[in-house]
């Protein structure tokens, strides 16, 4: 099946500065990669996916790049936030047959911005 | 938009019982799945279920099931609870589950064994 390495694990910034998140995954079948943001007492929020088709997106601050060839993906959050702060997941959703997709995750990524 | 709603938010229990999750989905949503979230697993996929019909399943024991209705609500049970089944249980909608849509969440049940 499916797996996806996240990394790093932690990750403090200063209040402007830009924060990068990495994730691989395994299975080449895969062609959706979805972000998502969790805060404490929360569910994960979506914040931007892409598409196997497309090899980079942007949302106001935050952007997404994929390289299918080298099987890894990375979300770009620039002028970061005091509320940016949270935990950060990456996720692949390779078919699974039957019209289904399920998502795996990566371990996460706790996001501290200081002000 | 009314977003993803799951009942109820925290629920204690003691090994031995069985639970029944509640999740209701955004609505026009026909896709529902479940996800386990725990710190040392992190989150896990358990079932997927479109139009009443489980058309997934992760790889988690038999004591864990669920159904949809015909209105796309979905429940879960866990039958003789153990200590390690403590963890916030996730849900999550989308449109058909084909062609890749986005999954929204809800914030989840938390649940404790005792």
């Amino acid at each position: 099946g499916e797996n996806v390495e996240q990394h790093p694990s932690t990750l403090s910034v200063q209040e402007g500065d830009s924060a990068v998140i990495k994730c691989t995954y395994s299975d080449s079948a895969s062609n959706y990669f979805p972000w998502y943001k969790q805060e404490l007492g929360k569910g994960p929020q979506l914040i931007i996916d892409i598409r196997s088709n497309v090899g980079e997106k942007k949302d106001q601050r935050i952007a997404v790049t994929l390289n299918k060839t080298a099987k890894h993906f990375s979300l770009h959050i620039t002028e970061t936030q005091p509320e940016d702060s949270a935990v950060y997941f990456c996720a692949a959703s390779p078919y699974s047959g039957a019209g289904s997709y399920q998502l795996t995750f990566g371990k996460g990524t706790k996001l501290s911005v200081i002000p | 938009k009314a977003g993803v709603t799951q009942t109820p938010r925290y629920l204690i229990k003691t090994r031995g019982q069985q639970v029944t999750l509640s999740c209701s989905p955004i609505s026009g949503h026909r896709s529902v799945s479940w996800y386990q979230q725990t710190p040392g697993q992190g989150l896990q996929f358990l079932f997927e279920y479109f139009s009443e019909t489980q058309r997934n399943k992760g790889n988690f024991p038999g004591r864990f099931s669920g159904r949809q209705f015909s209105n796309s609500r979905s429940e879960m049970n866990v039958s003789t609870l153990e200590l390690g089944d403590s963890a916030l249980y996730l849900c999550a909608s989308s449109w058909t589950g084909e062609s890749n849509q986005p999954q929204h969440f809800g914030d989840g049940t938390r649940l404790s064994i005792l």
